[in-house]
C-alpha cells in the first residue's frame, strides 16, 4: 500500500464548476501538507501549504485537512480553463530546523476544465 | 532571478551510455533534491542534499549518483543508462530541509 493515495482521474469539468481533488494517507506522522500544480511539460509549482486540520483559503482555492481521517482535499471554485493541469498532493513529517523533511507525493490528478 | 535551472532539456541515450544532468539554483537555498516522474507513479525522490557537503539516498537511488558541487549546483549522474531510467527528471531546492520546494523545468530522458 502506498503511503499517499490520489485518484489519477482524469477529471473533466465544465468551466465554472466546483472541483474537488482528494488524497488519503496512511502515515500519521505526516504533519505538513501541500498541493502542487503542474502544467504540461513544466515543473510542479506550489499552490497551497497547510499544517493544521481545517480549511485554508486562497482566492478560488481552498485546502482542507482532516488529520483524524488522514484525508486532504483541494477545492477549486469557479474553475477556469487555465486551471487545466495535473494536481499533486504532497506531505512531510516535519518542516524547517536541521532535520530533513522528505516530501511524499501522490500520483497526481489530471484535471481538464472545458469552456 | 532564474530560480532552478536544469540542463539539458531533452536527451536520448543508448543503453550503457553515461550522462550527467545538471541543476543550479540562485535562491541561496541550502537543500536540493532530484526526483523522477513516471506515469501513474507521481514524483519519486532519487537523492537529496540537505546542505552543502551532504548527500543521502531517497526512495529510488539505484543506478544513480549525485554530487553537490557547491551551494548552487547539484548534479545527477547515470553511469550506465538502462531503458528503465527513461523518465522526466526534476531538480528542486528549498531554503531548509522540509520547507517548500521549488522545482526546475525538468529534463526528459529517453534510453533506447
Amino acid at each position: 500500500q502506498k503511503e499517499v493515495e490520489q485518484d489519477p482521474g482524469p477529471l473533466s469539468v465544465p468551466e465554472g464548476a466546483i472541483v474537488s481533488l482528494n488524497c488519503t494517507y496512511s502515515n500519521s506522522a505526516f504533519q505538513y501538507f501541500m498541493w502542487y500544480r503542474q502544467y504540461s511539460r513544466k515543473g510542479p509549482e506550489l499552490l497551497m501549504y497547510t499544517y493544521s486540520s481545517g480549511n485554508k483559503e486562497d482566492g478560488r482555492f481552498t485546502a482542507q485537512v482532516d488529520k483524524s481521517s488522514k484525508y486532504i482535499s483541494l477545492f477549486i471554485r469557479d474553475s477556469q480553463p487555465s486551471d487545466s493541469a495535473t494536481y499533486l498532493c504532497a506531505m512531510t513529517t516535519n518542516a524547517g530546523g536541521t532535520s530533513y523533511g522528505k516530501l511524499t507525493f501522490g500520483q497526481g490528478t489530471i484535471l481538464t476544465v472545458h469552456p | 532571478n532564474a530560480g532552478v535551472t536544469q540542463t539539458p532539456k531533452f536527451q536520448v541515450l543508448k543503453t550503457g551510455q553515461s550522462m550527467t544532468l545538471q541543476c543550479a539554483q540562485d535562491m541561496n537555498h541550502n537543500s536540493m533534491y532530484w526526483y523522477r516522474q513516471d506515469p501513474g507513479m507521481g514524483l519519486r525522490l532519487i537523492y537529496y542534499s540537505a546542505s552543502e557537503g551532504t548527500t543521502d539516498k531517497g526512495e529510488v537511488p539505484n543506478g544513480y549518483n549525485v554530487s553537490r558541487l557547491n551551494k548552487r549546483e547539484f548534479s545527477l549522474r547515470l553511469e550506465s543508462a538502462a531503458p528503465s531510467q527513461t523518465s522526466v527528471y526534476f531538480c528542486a531546492s528549498s531554503g531548509k530541509a522540509g520547507e517548500t520546494q521549488y522545482f526546475g523545468p525538468g529534463t526528459r530522458l529517453l534510453v533506447l
